[in-house]
């Protein structure tokens, strides 16, 4: 156990569906981020939250929406995705905005069909 | 662009074995090289590395950065089948980590 913790472990659905990733960290971290992985290819940051602000979005497609209701929660919405959204959703936290090192959690493998 | 790019992409060795993984980058404003191994799913932290020339050691990991050439190498020694993983080499500038795709690595006993 890492001190961060992702649900669900895995997810399938479908293009039409509405679903929700989950993010806890118990670490006292103040900055949260999330992170897609697809194979071959490096951790791409999604987006950054300190003090429950978002600084940062990498020009991710609205179909990914997050939310930080605090500073140890952090949710991912997920709605009509695509089959090239399959991957492994990493969620992460830092003592701070500067990321001198991250704690990730073990991931959301997401499969779209 | 700022880029991270790490070789191999994998390796495949035999147990007793020693690897040595490489990591380039290209970050404009840099501050700092970090190395994280991710065996199942989550990445776990390995080294920071700030200063250029001194060696960083964890048991049978060591790792080293230059900042003059912009790289840096992860060795392993000994390797044992536990050592199989991906290893990530990620560099820190004031405002974003970048990460390169990983180096996997495979030890057969």
């Amino acid at each position: 156990e890492t001190g961060v913790t992702q649900t669900p472990r895995h997810l399938v659905m479908g293009m039409t569906n509405k679903k929700s990733l989950k993010c806890e960290q118990h670490l006292g971290h103040n900055a949260m981020y999330w992170y897609k992985q697809s194979a071959k290819k490096p951790l791409e940051l999604m987006f950054v939250y300190s003090l429950e602000e978002r600084v940062e979005n990498n020009s991710v497609p609205s179909r990914f929406s997050p939310e930080c209701p605090n500073s140890s929660h952090l949710f991912l919405h997920l709605h009509t995705l695509q089959p090239e959204d399959s991957a492994l959703y990493l969620c992460a936290s830092s003592q701070d905005r500067s990321p001198s090192w991250l704690t990730f959690g073990s991931g959301t493998r997401l499969t779209v069909v | 662009e700022d880029k991270v790019v790490q070789s191999p992409l994998s390796l495949v060795v035999h147990e007793g074995d020693t690897v040595t993984l490489n990591c380039s980058y290209e970050v404009t404003n840099f501050r700092s090289l970090l190395w994280y191994k991710q065996e199942k799913k989550a990445p776990t932290f390995l080294f920071m590395l700030t200063s250029s020339g001194i060696e960083k050691k964890s048991g049978r990991l060591s790792s080293i950065l230059d900042k003059k050439e912009l790289f840096s190498i992860l060795n392993i020694t000994a390797t044992q089948t536990g050592d199989s993983a991906i290893y990530l080499c990620a560099a820190y500038n004031n405002n974003d980590m970048r990460f390169g795709a990983g180096t996997r690595l495979t030890v057969k006993p």
